[in-house]
């Protein structure tokens, strides 16, 4: 079953500390995408990556960091600088080399930082 | 960069009425404009997307208009069923499938039965 798998669904951590979040697709999708979702204020691009080993800051990047050593692969960190970390993360992917430009999420992990 | 308006925020009609979601967007060299929808506790999904070269595009009971000179698309659904409630994005890009999609910030739609 091709797709997209978010793992954890649900975190818990304390203030100050750092936490990971796994991705990891099967549809062999060049590009990988985290956003943010925050209530009333959309999908909110945080990184991205076209390629293996090469990543993009979207436009709230702060705070976070992503590796890229898989194709299947693309964790993204959130890190202790992050002021306000507490939100609904989506990854995506798509396919670059199609021009159907349709994104394929996962089913989010929801970080409550206490 | 690009920047999406979406309106209204919120929006409620009665079953069977049209429901009208209007997005604009800055970035004139944007050409790819889809509309993802995102039910309660679940993934946003592709439901009808448009590009720079089509004015309309029209699938089942979803529409979707397109106006370069303006700026702006809007989703249409026509005969709302109580399963079409949920939150809709708008987004547009530059060649899609290789640049990041800008989303508007959402339209919570309602449908009363």
């Amino acid at each position: 079953d091709g797709g997209i798998t978010q793992s954890p669904k649900y975190l818990f951590r304390k203030e100050g500390q750092n936490v990971t979040l796994s991705c990891e697709q099967n549809l062999n999708h060049d590009a990988m995408y985290w956003y943010r979702q925050d209530p009333g204020q959309g999908l909110r691009l945080i990184y991205y990556s076209q390629i293996v080993n090469d990543f993009q800051k979207g436009d709230i990047a702060e705070g976070y960091s992503v590796s890229r050593e898989k194709k299947e692969s693309f964790p993204l960190t959130v890190t202790s600088a992050q002021k306000n970390p507490t939100a609904f993360y989506l990854c995506a992917s798509t396919a670059r080399q199609t021009n159907t430009g349709e994104l394929f999420f996962g089913e989010g992990s929801r970080l409550t930082v206490l | 960069g690009e920047n999406v308006e979406q309106h209204p925020s919120t929006l409620s009609v009665q079953e069977g009425d049209s429901a009208v979601i209007k997005c604009t967007y800055s970035d004139s060299a944007s050409n790819y404009f889809p509309w993802y929808k995102q039910e309660l506790g679940k993934r946003p999904q592709l439901i009808i997307d448009i590009r720079s070269n089509v004015g309309e595009k029209k699938d089942q009971r979803i529409a979707v208009t397109l106006n370069k000179t303006a700026k702006h698309f809007s989703l249409h659904i026509t005969e709302t069923q109580p399963e079409d409630s949920a939150v809709y994005f708008c987004a547009a890009s530059l060649n899609s499938g290789n640049t990041p999609l800008v989303f508007g910030k959402g339209t919570r739609l309602s449908v009363i039965a």
